[in-house]
């Protein structure tokens, strides 16, 4: 069964640096999501992607996250100038289409934490 | 109105018992709800989900009931095992928009041997 995968799992940073997560989607899925979670909490949206372009951000998803596809498979999200309350567990999902299939498949997460 | 309430925090059950874990939302465009399990260090995995235009969906032991003039869901894992020890999280979304998914709080449930 094809699988969302994410790396790295775990990204150690100092505060202030940039940092890139990549997302592989399962092919052929074209809907695109970064969610976050912070430790002990709930899994809050940050940002979909379809067509190229981000379709919906939340308030969290600020001027320093910006996500892209690099080559047409790979996903990222990319945070400029990380702070300490960045760190967090990040997830890609994706899902086929939309209209009445809506299952959001997740990948295992990128573990980050900013010093 | 993007909320989305889960309840119990926390839940112990009995090998064998029956774990009920309950959803409550509050923006009418939501039409779909689905139940996400997620084990320590890993992420969310589908379990089963709802539309709201039945009242029960049923997979195995997990079944989801949906009262749609409540704007209320609820989880019933029947003959609950170790195994189902994990975090478990209620969602909603609209499909007619970005799909984007609203979680709840979570619910962690410890199922004892």
């Amino acid at each position: 069964e094809p699988e969302v995968t994410q790396t790295p799992s775990h990204q150690v940073t100092q505060m202030g640096q940039e940092v890139i997560l990549r997302c592989v989607p399962i092919s052929n899925h074209l809907y695109f999501y970064w969610y976050r979670q912070i430790l002990g909490q709930k899994v809050e949206f940050l940002v979909s992607f379809y067509n190229n372009e981000i379709s919906e951000k939340s308030e969290i998803f600020d001027d320093q996250f910006s996500v892209e596809r690099p080559d047409g498979s790979n996903f990222t999200l990319k945070i400029r100038s990380t702070k300490l309350e960045d760190s967090a567990m990040y997830f890609c999902a994706n899902k086929r289409r939309g209209g009445s299939l809506n299952e959001q498949f997740f990948g295992p997460g990128t573990r980050l934490t900013v010093l | 109105q993007q909320q989305v309430k889960q309840s119990p925090q926390s839940l112990i059950v009995q090998k064998g018992g029956i774990s009920i874990i309950n959803c409550a939302y509050e923006n009418t465009a939501f039409d779909y709800f689905p139940w996400y399990q997620q084990f320590p260090g890993k992420g969310p995995a589908l379990l089963i989900a709802i539309r709201p235009d039945v009242s029960e969906k049923k997979e195995g032991r997990f079944t989801i009931s949906f009262n749609k003039s409540a704007k209320q869901f609820s989880l019933h894992i029947m003959d609950s095992q170790p195994g189902d020890s994990a975090t478990y999280f209620c969602a909603a979304s609209s499909t007619s928009n970005t799909g984007k998914l609203i979680f709840g709080q979570g619910t962690t449930l410890q199922v004892k041997p």
